[in-house]
Order: C-alpha cells, then sequence, then structure tokens
C-alpha cells in the first residue's frame, strides 16, 4: 500500500491560504489522492480527491504533481474552524474492497487569530 | 450528512464480557468500514464489508469479528474485551471503488475497565 508522508503539524494566520503538502512517492498510477479532516474526535469529513489533474471544490484545491509524487492541498482562506487534523490519503483499490482508506498520522493546521 | 448511525456513542464495560458495535447505514452503499482510533493516532482498518456476508480483514483484526447479514447493517463484534481495546471506533461507508468518497459515522467511545 501506497504510504503518505505528511508534515507533524502547522500554522497558519486567519485569513491566509493554507497549504498542506504531502508525499506519496509510491503510489500507482491507478490511485486516487484523498484528503480528509478531523476536528476534534469527530468522524473524519472528507474534503477532495483527485487522480492526476488539478481539482477543486467549496472547500478547498488540490495540486497534484505531474509525476504524481507528492501534493498540496489548498484551504483558500483558512478560517478558526478549519483548524483540524489533515489526512493524505493514497486510496487502494483492490477488487472488492471498495478503495480502502489507509491513514497515515495526519497533519495538525492551527489557525491563529 | 451521509446517513450513518453508529450505536451505542458511548459504552463503558468490564474486561472479559462480549461487546457488540453496530453501524447502520440508510443509504444502500456495498462497502462498510470499521475503524478504530487511539490517542496520537490516526485511524486503523479493524474489518471491512465488500456486500452482504463478505467481509475481510483490515489492519488490527486480531480480537475482533464482524457480521453483516444485511446491507444496511455492519456489526462489530469484541468476543472478550480486554482494556487494549479501549478506543473510539468509527464506521465508513463508500458506494463503489476508490473514485467514491466514503463517509464516516461520528464514533463509539468505548471503555474497557
Amino acid at each position: 500500500d501506497a504510504k503518505t508522508t505528511q508534515p507533524t503539524s502547522m500554522d497558519c494566520a486567519e485569513g491566509r491560504a493554507a497549504n498542506l503538502p504531502c508525499n506519496h512517492s509510491t503510489i500507482s498510477g491507478n490511485e486516487y489522492v484523498y484528503w480528509y479532516r478531523q476536528i476534534h474526535s469527530q468522524g473524519p469529513q472528507y474534503i477532495i480527491h483527485g487522480l492526476k489533474n488539478n481539482e477543486t471544490n467549496e472547500m478547498a484545491s488540490l495540486i497534484i504533481t505531474e509525476d504524481r509524487k507528492s501534493s498540496t492541498l489548498i484551504l483558500p482562506h483558512a478560517t478558526l474552524r478549519d483548524t483540524a487534523v489533515y489526512y493524505c490519503i493514497v486510496r487502494v483499490a483492490y477488487y472488492n474492497q471498495g478503495g480502502k482508506l489507509i491513514f497515515g498520522q495526519g497533519t495538525e493546521l492551527s489557525v491563529k487569530p | 450528512d451521509a446517513g450513518i448511525t453508529q450505536s451505542p456513542r458511548h459504552k463503558v464495560t468490564e474486561t472479559g464480557t462480549p461487546v457488540t458495535l453496530r453501524c447502520h447505514q440508510t443509504e444502500n452503499h456495498r462497502y462498510m468500514y470499521w475503524y478504530r482510533q487511539d490517542p496520537g493516532h490516526g485511524l486503523r482498518l479493524i474489518h471491512y464489508s465488500y456486500g452482504v456476508k463478505d467481509t475481510d480483514k483490515g489492519e488490527v483484526s486480531d480480537g475482533y469479528s464482524v457480521s453483516r447479514s444485511k446491507t444496511e447493517d455492519f456489526l462489530l463484534t469484541l468476543e472478550s474485551a480486554t482494556s487494549s481495546q479501549t478506543s473510539v471506533y468509527f464506521c465508513a461507508i463508500s458506494e463503489g471503488d476508490s473514485n467514491t468518497e466514503a463517509f464516516f459515522g461520528q464514533g463509539t467511545r468505548l471503555t474497557v475497565v
């Protein structure tokens, strides 16, 4: 299973863009990059996912490098409510496994006033 | 929010007793997963299901069993609870393959004394 490497923690000023990096150098061609976040002890919340093209939705943007070995999650205007642990996940796709999500340690993002 | 209900939300039990946690979904999704989360750790996959009566082990399956007799319910059983199984347990559901997001429940906090 492809592994991901993320910084343990990051700070961001409120209103500024938060750029969260992730390395996944062993990713396979048919594996997706997913981002989830977890606020306090709530269930993880889906943010965005992509294969090789950049993706954007109402929450964030996902930039994947051309070689697919790394990606960056961008929260364009971070607010205090974005303080959370952010998980970058390479989603494994095996037959009949529905794409297991294998979590790493994540990045603890602190948005400060 | 995806229709996922975990029950109970909190439980305290004694060492050696059997415990069953329930995950109920109203989305008719094929895939269901059980994770545990311990302090300072990301989520770890216990078991998953890819259809009625079709289940398989995850990373940390020892001491746990699961059953799925109908699409909407996925049960996690601790046959004889131990203190090391004190954790927060999350259920997740997914409609399809690795290109569809998975949704998580709010978790069950289990304490084994």
